[in-house]
């Protein structure tokens, strides 16, 4: 079956710091992927996503490029702040069919000031 | 501002009594999910409502029941929780499949306690 695998946390990065969250797919179909973002005692925010190979999803200074060569979607930030600190959750989805959200383990961030 | 909201945010209850949690949504969507997080995993799908349609994740137990008497409302039931329940409640929306419903918003989640 479908299936998403983040990179292990927890990441601690310095404020201004370089980020770079890995994750890979694996899906019979041609699926959405997303990341999503959970702040302490929250839900689940979504932070981008993209549809089909190439796209790049981005927001919040936040980056993703959907590879389908490589099935990957790694979540890229030039320079991130003590407010970034939250868990981090890739994900697929078959917008075609059952419309089940797949989710990688999730991977904690903490920024230091 | 269009959000799905979920009520409680808190729930405590005692081994074995029922308990019920809300949700709401002003997205006028289609579809809704019931999902459960426990600490530092990834949320597990319930169950979801398309329309009226109810279905079920094949490993959710009979304990979990879940009901949709409208478009905007959705709850889940437990029937006789147990220590092993307690986890965030999260519920989420989309639309139809094919018109964007692969991309689902979340509420904010109820944390249940169970003593």
């Amino acid at each position: 079956g479908d299936s998403v695998t983040q990179m292990e946390g927890p990441v601690t990065l310095s404020e201004e710091a370089f980020l770079t969250i890995n994750c890979t797919y694996t899906a019979t179909g041609y699926p959405s992927l997303f990341w999503y973002v959970q702040y302490p005692g929250e839900g689940l925010q979504l932070l981008l996503k993209a549809t089909k190979a190439d796209d790049k999803g981005s927001n919040k200074g936040f980056e993703a490029t959907y590879r389908k060569e490589t099935t990957s979607f790694h979540l890229e930030k030039g320079s991130v702040q003590v407010s970034d600190s939250a868990v981090y959750f890739c994900a697929l989805s078959d917008s075609w069919g059952a419309q089940k959200l797949v989710f990688g383990q999730g991977t904690r961030l903490t920024i230091n000031p | 501002d269009a959000m799905v909201i979920q009520n409680p945010r808190y729930q405590v209850t005692q081994f074995g009594k029922p308990v019920t949690l809300s949700c709401s949504q002003t997205l006028n969507h289609n579809v809704m999910y019931w999902y459960q997080q426990k600490s530092s995993q990834a949320p597990k799908l319930l169950f979801h409502y398309y329309d009226k349609d109810f279905n079920n994740e094949a490993d959710t137990p009979d304990n979990f029941q879940s009901r949709r008497p409208n478009t905007s409302f959705c709850f889940l039931d437990i029937r006789s929780p147990g220590l092993g329940d307690a986890a965030m409640y999260l519920c989420a929306t989309s639309r139809a499949p094919g018109q964007g419903g692969d991309t689902q918003y979340f509420g904010p989640g109820t944390r249940l306690t169970v003593l």
